[in-house]
């Protein structure tokens, strides 16, 4: 398995910046993966990363240090649809097994 | 595109009785397949994984099985539910990189 932490919940004001922090401890890392899961929702797709460095989908960025074993979801412009919960996740070499955190719920106020 | 069928989207089930969720994959071949729950405001916990037919390994020990008895079928079973087998069930296929989820089962087990 994965040790995968990210903080529980955070709140940001619409039209702002947020960034959303994931830090991890695995024995075969074979990427890093954001996903969106709104209440009662199956989680949707964002961004992953495996390679070092930044990768940018329009409002949504993120970046991966393997050496340092973190990651951080950088959501900008936010809008009030963003309000949901974001899931930091590991594929792991062996299988490809995704392990996910227990995911940063964001709450867009107006 | 890759898509997984999962049904029912809720259920509700007496403590004791059985259970068979069962996950179908569409847009893809010999897929890697996985079972997660998630509990209530909590990040996803990986049940079983499958890399093909009949092949399965279980991530933690519990009350639960799970079978693949086609390439792209994938059962989730129990002879027995107990209260804490509750949750939202997601099945989950491996795409190119990410995992792909079908819509989910929110099982109560009363």
């Amino acid at each position: 398995g994965q040790n995968i932490d990210q903080p529980t919940e955070m709140t940001a004001t619409e039209g702002a910046i947020v960034q959303i922090n994931c830090t991890y401890q695995t024995s075969g890392f074979n990427g890093l993966f954001w996903y969106q899961q709104h209440a009662g929702e199956a989680p949707t797709f964002l961004s992953y990363n495996v390679l070092d460095g930044l990768e940018e989908k329009g409002r949504f960025s993120s970046f991966l240090s393997r050496s340092k074993g973190y990651s951080y979801l950088l959501l900008k412009e936010l809008q009030m649809k963003d309000s949901a919960s974001y899931l930091c996740a590991v594929r792991e070499e062996n299988f490809n097994k995704f392990y996910f955190g227990s995911g940063t719920k964001l709450n867009v106020k107006p | 595109s890759q898509t997984i069928h999962q049904w029912p989207a809720t259920l509700v089930q007496p403590v004791g009785s059985p259970l068979s969720l069962e996950c179908t994959v569409e847009g893809t071949s010999n897929p890697n397949l996985y079972w997660y729950r998630q509990a209530a405001g909590r990040g996803l916990q990986l049940l079983f994984y499958s890399v093909g037919i009949g092949q399965i390994s279980s991530e933690v020990p519990q009350n639960l099985s799970a079978s693949r008895p086609q390439d792209r079928q994938f059962i989730l079973s129990s002879k027995k539910l107990l209260l804490s087998d509750s949750g939202f069930y997601l099945c989950a296929g491996q795409g190119a990189p990410e995992a792909f989820f079908g819509q989910g089962t929110r099982l109560t087990v009363v």
